[in-house]
């Protein structure tokens, strides 16, 4: 059983441009949720995709989209980077629409630096 | 709305001694509560849940209750080892949404 895994590790990137961010989701698992975690803070939810639909959004703007592709892998886009924007983003993947008794398995992250 | 709160760090223990960390929350409705620990460089792993109250969870020597009535779920450890230090998360899940809502976290440093 392999895990979750995130890719690429560690990018930076200059203000303004557009950055996508993968993850390959826990095999068996449907449910995938991304995270944005600033430095020194706890990780806060961006949105969620279930079997290819975005299942429920935090307070993050529009610029901020995804994707999950048949295989339940994900990709989180960031258009028009701010220096905000700069933090550790953490995918999650889980069963069942991530129900309340369920927990998450969550990949290493990576590190968005923008200047 | 959902939030979580936890004692401010950082902790500093000496190798063996007791650890507890605070949490305690805020929700509509009755939400399973987690632990989760992030190592250094890592992403999060869970530590341990409760889902229901007066629930303990408990894993690798940590224990935590779930207290309804003070509306808290306190971590605890009798005796840390150097490999526990890390930043532990506290975090709640409700029925009413499919994310979690962590608190800020709270890091732990072990000394030999």
């Amino acid at each position: 059983e392999t895990g979750v895994t995130q890719s690429p590790t560690h990018l930076i990137k200059t203000r303004g441009q557009q950055v996508t961010l993968r993850c390959s989701s826990q095999s068996g698992h449907n449910t995938v949720s991304w995270y944005q975690q600033a430095l020194g803070q706890g990780p806060q939810f961006i949105f969620q995709y279930y079997r290819e639909e975005e299942n429920g959004r935090g307070n993050f703007p529009p610029r901020f989209s995804g994707l999950q592709f048949p295989n339940y892998s994900s990709e989180l886009n960031v258009n028009a980077l701010e220096l905000d924007d700069s933090a550790l983003y953490l995918c999650a993947s889980s069963t069942d629409r991530g129900a309340m008794n369920t927990e998450a398995f969550f990949g290493q992250g990576t590190r968005l630096t923008v200047v | 709305g959902n939030s979580v709160t936890q004692m401010e760090g950082p902790v500093t223990l000496s190798e063996e001694a007791f650890l507890t960390i605070n949490c305690t929350y805020t929700a509509t409705g009755y939400p399973s509560l987690f632990w989760y620990v992030q190592y250094p460089g890592e992403g999060l792993q869970l530590l341990l849940k409760a889902t229901k109250a007066d629930d303990k969870g408990s894993n690798k020597g940590f224990e935590a209750t779930y207290r309804k009535e003070t509306t808290s779920f306190h971590l605890e450890k009798g005796s840390v080892q150097v490999s526990d230090s890390a930043v532990y998360f506290c975090a709640l899940k409700n029925n009413y949404g499919q994310n979690f809502v962590f608190g800020p976290g709270t890091r732990l440093s072990v000394l030999p």
